[in-house]
């Protein structure tokens, strides 16, 4: 079965350091998620893509946080600059169109910020 | 923000025991969704109820729904070792324009 494929797996990065996290979707899928999860809590959104197009980005720190899916496949989630507060797992998922679609989610990149 | 919530939060049974967990939630719903992570690794989605739905089965699993009291539970029978993992729930509420929305997870121990 495809997988939503992610890198890295594991980043560890001083405060103040910029962060690039890597998402390929599962071929097909138009709708993209990136989701930060906190040890022992549920994922949290932070952008949703609909191909190349933001659809919600209202949980993103703009400020620090900027996402791209630039040919409406594969995507970037950049931050700049890290915090110690981002320290957790950030999750990209994938989905075909509409409300009923199960997500699919790849192995998530685990950010520890020094 | 999250609209659903699990219980409980943890549960550790016996290998060959059912598991019951629970969701609730606080608005209208267009389907539920539950959701396996096992340690360090994504989710993977197990089953989808609609909300017209009060009951569906998938091998082990058996998933109710309860939209007048605003819950759903998730049975696993005959658990496994390998069903140790957290589990969610997801709901897409109808005033939150289907955004998903999760629970903290349930984190499920089965003992050999």
């Amino acid at each position: 079965e495809a997988e939503v494929a992610q890198s890295p797996r594991y980043k560890i990065t001083e405060k103040s350091q910029a962060v690039a996290f890597w998402c390929d979707p599962i071929s097909g899928h138009a709708t993209l998620y990136w989701y930060r999860q906190i040890l022992g809590q549920g994922p949290e959104l932070l952008v949703q893509f609909q191909d190349e197009s933001v659809v919600d980005d209202s949980q993103l720190p703009k400020d620090r946080f900027s996402a791209e899916r630039l040919k409406g496949v594969d995507s970037t989630l950049k931050i700049q600059p890290a915090e110690l507060g981002d320290s957790a797992m950030y999750l990209c998922a994938s989905s075909r169109t509409g409300n009923n679609s199960p997500l699919h989610f790849g192995n998530g990149t685990r950010l520890t910020v020094t | 923000s999250q609209q659903g919530e699990e219980d409980p939060q943890a549960l550790s049974i016996q290998e060959g025991e059912n598991a019951t967990m629970n969701c609730s939630y606080k608005t209208s719903i267009n389907n539920l969704q539950w959701y396996r992570q096992n340690s360090g690794r994504g989710l993977v989605h197990l089953i989808l109820i609609r909300s017209n739905e009060r009951e569906k089965h998938s091998g082990r699993l058996r998933v109710t729904l309860d939209t007048s009291k605003k819950s759903s539970s998730l049975l696993i029978t005959a658990s496994r070792a390998a069903d140790t993992a957290s589990y969610f729930c997801a709901t897409d509420a109808m005033d939150s324009n289907y955004q998903l929305i999760w629970g903290a997870g349930t984190k499920l121990i089965i003992k050999p």
